[in-house]
């Protein structure tokens, strides 16, 4: 079974200019999570889908950031415009649980983007 | 509200010392307590989770984990440390509720030494 696929790995952009990370979960999970890693910590939500809906994002922020999740199945985080302090490590996950059919409530996280702002 | 915090941001111990990586929780629902390792350009990895039922978890890696409810703890512990397990680790916590996302410490990176 194919884990959690994210693209691309690495990306150095300058700041002010627009970047996207694309992230497609295990196959049948209905749950998907964008994180941001900092250096030195530990991840933090940005945002969680169930399905096609954003069921969490209080903690994205919306002046800058987007996501979505049109088919409920893969996913795209972008940023418009990137700031220096965007430099961080953007993990995605899966759950193949929602709120309303509980399961493992392990999450499956993919190798990340790790984004450089110069 | 759930937090977690790791004590020690580094450890150190040699081969086939004892690995010891402290972990406490404050959580105002019963929690539910996971440990992840990260490898270096790599995502995050499950070791070992606590939902319900034993208290003793073990996981890969001969890795195991206790929670204890009066300490507020989930301390990761191996008997054995070996060069393979240099990483980065984590404890994170969550709610009961299903999907709810994870609130993770600020890691631990562990060294081995030959």
């Amino acid at each position: 079974e194919a884990g959690v696929v994210q693209s691309p790995r690495y990306k150095i952009i300058e700041k002010k200019q627009p970047v996207a990370f694309w992230c497609n979960p295990i196959s049948g999970h209905n749950t998907l999570y964008w994180y941001r890693q900092n250096l030195g910590q530990g991840p933090e939500l940005l945002i969680r889908y169930e399905n096609e809906e954003a069921v969490d994002d209080s903690q994205l922020p919306k002046d800058r950031f987007s996501a979505e999740r049109l088919k409920g199945v893969d996913s795209t985080l972008k940023i418009q415009p990137a700031e220096l302090g965007d430099s961080a490590v953007y993990l995605c996950a899966s759950n193949p649980g929602t709120s309303g059919r509980p399961s493992t409530d392990t999450q499956y996280f993919g190798p990340g983007t790790r984004l450089t702002v110069l | 509200a759930q937090s977690v915090t790791q004590l020690g941001s580094h450890v150190s111990v040699s081969e086939g010392a004892l690995v010891l990586l402290r972990c406490n929780y404050s959580s105002s629902v019963p929690p539910y307590l996971f440990w992840y390792v990260q490898y270096p350009n790599q995502g995050l990895q499950l070791l070992l989770k606590y939902t319900t039922g034993a208290t003793l978890v073990k996981g890969i890696n001969g890795f195991e984990a206790e929670f204890k409810k009066s300490e507020t703890s989930f301390h990761l512990t191996k008997p054995s440390a070996h060069m393979s397990d240099a990483a980065e680790y984590f404890c994170a916590v969550k709610a009961p509720k299903a999907g709810t996302a994870l609130i993770f410490g600020k890691g631990t990176t562990l060294s081995v030494s030959s």
